[in-house]
């Protein structure tokens, strides 16, 4: 059963555009998200989160989107960079109401920016 | 930045040998500590949580006398894979909270385990 899904595995974007990664999840109780950046042969990198009480939440290139009632995130980047190149994962926790710890991660996003 | 540590980075052994993995954080005290396995090209799944001092809670289907959690210190947790075998190769990943500071889980770089 995965409660959280990247539907996309790939995405390949141009340099200097926008990207958009998206995230579904299923479980009522997620309360808070978070996206991370992974390279290969490395443990996440931390980018950014949002509390279910926002519906937008923004850190320099990196916008994170969240509409409750879809159960329907997304990530934005602008403009993408040859650096941004990595797999994103989302995962989602109770946190919030239930001081649930545990994140649920998608199966992640491959993004890959051409120069 | 807050930074998490795991040794070795990669390890292989042969079948019903055991493995240890530590788990560090280098700059910060971690309340809780996680434990992930993942398997190529899949998500991140969560083994089992350790706070400092008490017993790790596992997740449901992962055998608790299989993958043995010690989390002694503030700085330190290990997993000891026992009596490994080959289905048990996989990458092991660790996080590490402060749960004063109410940072994010900062994640270690992994652990890749190969079971002959």
């Amino acid at each position: 059963d995965q409660q959280v899904k990247q539907n996309s595995p790939s995405l390949s974007v141009q340099e200097g555009r926008i990207s958009i990664l998206n995230c579904d999840y299923t479980n009522s109780m997620f309360d808070y998200f978070l996206w991370y950046k992974k390279y290969p042969a490395e443990g996440p990198t931390f980018l950014i989160s949002i509390s279910s009480i926002k519906d937008k939440n923004e850190d320099g290139r990196f916008t994170v989107f969240l509409n409750k009632s879809a159960k329907h995130l997304s990530l934005h980047i602008v403009p993408s960079q040859p650096g941004d190149s990595a797999v994103y994962f989302c995962a989602a926790s109770a946190r919030r109401r239930f001081g649930n710890e545990k994140l649920t991660f998608g199966t992640g996003t491959r993004l890959t920016i051409i120069p | 930045g807050a930074v998490v540590s795991q040794h070795p980075s990669w390890v292989i052994c042969k079948s019903g040998t055991s493995v240890k993995i530590e788990c560090r954080s280098l700059d910060f005290q971690a309340t809780t500590m996680f434990w992930y396995r993942q398997f190529p090209k899949q998500s991140l799944m969560l083994m089992a949580t350790s706070n400092e001092g008490s017993k790790a809670t596992y997740e449901q289907g992962v055998e608790k006398d299989k993958f043995l959690i010690n989390h002694a210190s503030l700085t330190l947790s290990t997993l000891t894979v026992t009596s490994a075998h080959p289905e048990d190769s996989s990458f092991y990943i660790c996080s590490a909270r402060n749960l004063a500071t109410r940072d994010e889980q900062y994640f270690g770089p992994g652990t890749r385990l190969t079971v002959t």
